[in-house]
């Protein structure tokens, strides 16, 4: 089954503690990306790769490092986190195959939900 | 830049009435157009996407939406409303310049309530 696969979908963390939210797809897709959703504000782009080893910010890359050191796999590191990370954040992936007519559409994880105390 | 409109944060709808989820865009060339619904606790799921042809395009659950040019519009739409159908719904635009990555614009998601 075609899926987009994060890890943990729920954490509660203290202000200053490293965490990693692991994301896994088994689509063979060139493209990932990391959203957070907070009310009212949509999704808001933190992270995107177009391919292995090929990382870029979005909207709101500050206090987020990724890396995609394997085509499948793209994590988000919180370094310091901070109550104002608290969100739910989305991993996504696409083909970037065919392009530039492909209107290949975006897969999403089921989110991570994360609080920052 | 490319962007997306949704210009109604909430949808109210009775049961077995008409829906329309509204979407207007901006795009620098061709618009790849989606739209997207996401159930409590669920990720994004795929409805439907323009891409080029016939202006209404059918998607998932009964869905379908219509893609006018000369409105920069792309509103969602179904004939019957149905209870399950609440949700959050977003419309996304691709950006179909290879420089820039293709990538995806959502607005700001509209919630949908049909009311039994």
């Amino acid at each position: 089954e075609a899926q987009v696969t994060q890890n943990p979908r729920y954490l509660i963390t203290v202000t200053g503690k490293k965490l990693t939210v692991t994301c896994s797809q088994n689509m063979n897709h060139e493209y990932m990306s990391w959203y957070r959703q907070d009310p009212g504000l949509g999704l808001r782009q933190i992270y995107y790769s177009m391919n292995v080893e090929v990382t870029d910010k979005g909207d709101v890359p500050e206090g987020y490092k990724v890396s995609r050191k394997e085509k499948r796999n793209f994590p988000l590191i919180l370094e310091s986190p901070s109550p104002n990370q608290t969100s739910l954040y989305f991993c996504a992936s696409s083909s970037q195959r065919g392009q530039p007519n492909s209107g290949n559409t975006i897969y999403f994880g089921e989110g991570s939900w994360l609080t920052v105390v | 830049a490319q962007s997306v409109a949704q210009p109604e944060d909430q949808v109210n709808v009775a049961e077995g009435n008409p829906l329309t989820v509204k979407c207007t865009y901006s795009v620098s060339g061709n618009p790849y157009l989606f739209w997207y619904v996401q159930y409590p606790n669920r990720g994004l799921q795929f409805l439907l996407k323009y891409i080029t042809g016939d202006n209404l395009v059918k998607g998932s659950y009964g869905f379908e939406a219509e893609f006018n040019k000369s409105q920069t519009s792309f509103h969602l739409k179904k004939p019957s409303a149905l209870v399950s159908d609440s949700a959050l719904y977003f419309c996304a635009v691709r950006d179909n310049e290879v420089d820039t990555g293709n990538q995806f614009y959502f607005g700001t998601g509209t919630s949908l309530t049909v009311i039994p």
